[in-house]
């Protein structure tokens, strides 16, 4: 079945760690996102990609890194330099070859600090 | 700015009964708007996407509407089950050119009883 893998379904942190969250899909999706979902807020966006090798910011990017070496794989990397980092974070994917198509969702990594 | 509102935040409701989860949004110049569940630790799975030109889709026991000119969208669910509890969200995708921002609302939490 075509989908989004998240993993690890749960990650702790210790202070000053970095720490990556996975996000794979096999949809064969252009464009994928990293979103944060915090209690009592929409989902925020932190980094989208449209296309191998490019990514750009989205509002909540300070903290954060991610790469784009494989269309299927779009890691998300949390810095020590993100000092509030307790989160779920979502990723998803879109077939951008028209217009306004829906985005698909993983399952989710809720993140913790030690 | 896209600002999305979902009222109300949460909605209690016996098993059976049909109800109405309200989303609007601020600006009218939308090109789709997707509804979305959310379970309980999971990521966002697509109920419903209606195209500014739609006025209502259905799918099953789910029916949503779009009113462009008043900023406004319905998901209707008609005699709800205990398995429809979730958090139910909408999504609105601006109607702009190069990439497109998803702003989502908070979402609405609902509890069917039993």
């Amino acid at each position: 079945d075509g989908g989004i893998t998240q993993s690890p379904k749960y990650l702790f942190r210790k202070e000053g760690q970095n720490v990556t969250l996975s996000c794979e899909q096999n949809l064969n999706h252009d464009a994928m996102y990293w979103y944060r979902q915090d209690p009592g807020q929409g989902l925020r966006l932190i980094y989208y990609s449209q296309i191998v090798n490019d990514f750009q910011k989205g509002d909540i990017a300070e903290g954060y890194s991610v790469s784009r070496e494989k269309k299927e794989s779009f890691p998300l990397t949390v810095t020590s330099a993100q000092k509030n980092p307790t989160a779920f974070y979502l990723c998803a994917s879109r077939n951008v070859g028209q217009r306004g198509q829906p985005q698909h969702f993983g399952d989710g990594t809720r993140l913790s600090i030690l | 700015k896209q600002e999305v509102t979902q009222i109300p935040a949460a909605l209690s409701v016996p098993e059976g009964e049909n109800l109405v989860l309200n989303c609007s949004f601020t600006d009218s110049a939308i090109y789709n708007l997707q509804w979305f569940r959310q379970d309980p630790g999971k990521g966002l799975t697509s109920l419903l996407l209606i195209q500014s030109s739609q006025r209502e889709q259905t799918s099953g026991r789910l029916n949503a509407s779009l009113d462009k000119s008043s900023g406004r969208s319905t998901l209707y669910i008609a005699a709800s089950q205990p398995g429809d509890s979730a958090t139910y969200l909408c999504a609105v995708n601006p109607n702009s050119g190069g990439y497109q921002k998803v702003t989502f609302g908070i979402g609405t939490k609902l509890q069917v009883i039993p």
